[in-house]
């Protein structure tokens, strides 16, 4: 079957690094992205990666481990909009998307 | 603004009825998809749509119905409304719908509520 864990909720204060950390088990792998989605808004793309390593792009980086089905999604000097939803998704061998829940990152000043 | 539009951004209706949303993709994007936010669910991808054909296909259910016109709009037609049907619609948008590089871009939403 088709999963995605991904924590709850997180909470970490301004200026901070923060992990978010994503496994997953899917039928087949054919990239996984980062969204992050404000509340009544619509999911803006992060981040993706189909290799494992670390992908780096300003604040924001994604880590992936194809053998071990985990991804991180690492967020430094947060700043207070960056209190949102970010969700991890998983493009299987059929195309389909597989969204995880999502996780709701508090960050407070 | 991701440059994917989506009409209506509202909806309220009676268990029942059927309604029809649409989605504009981004200017030279292909592929468009569909997917059904509600707060107990999370995000649930319903069907892909490439160059007007169908791709791939998701959690929809046989009352919901997808297709994407030669001008590469996409309608999305709900029928036989339930109250587990009230979500949050989204439509995205690629340029080719396939690939792992290839990235979704999200419009803003159909929030619909069926009473």
């Amino acid at each position: 079957g088709q999963n995605i864990d991904q924590p709850t909720e997180m909470t970490a204060t301004e200026g901070a690094i923060v992990q978010i950390n994503c496994t997953y088990q899917t039928s087949g792998f054919n990239g996984l992205f980062w969204y992050q989605q404000h509340a009544g808004e619509a999911p803006t793309f992060l981040s993706y990666n189909v290799l494992d390593g670390l992908e780096e792009k300003g604040r924001f980086s994604s880590f992936l481990s194809r053998s071990k089905g985990y991804s991180y999604l690492l967020l430094k000097e947060l700043q207070m909009k960056d209190s949102a939803s970010y969700l991890c998704a998983v493009r299987d061998y059929g195309q389909n998307f597989v969204f995880g829940p999502g996780t709701r990152l508090s960050v407070l000043p | 603004d991701s440059g994917v539009t989506q009409t209506p951004k509202h909806l309220i209706t009676a268990t029942g009825q059927r309604v029809t949303l649409r989605c504009s993709p981004r200017s030279g994007d292909l592929s468009v998809y569909w997917y059904q936010q509600s707060l107990d669910q999370g995000l649930q991808f319903l069907i892909q749509y490439y160059n007007g054909e169908e791709r791939a296909k998701g959690n929809i259910l046989e009352r919901f119905s997808a297709q994407q016109f030669p001008d590469l709009h996409s309608e999305l037609n709900l029928s036989s409304l339930e109250l587990g049907d009230s979500a949050l619609y989204f439509c995205a948008s690629s340029v080719a719908g396939t690939g792992a590089t290839d990235t979704q871009y999200f419009g803003p939403g159909t929030r619909l509520t069926v009473l």
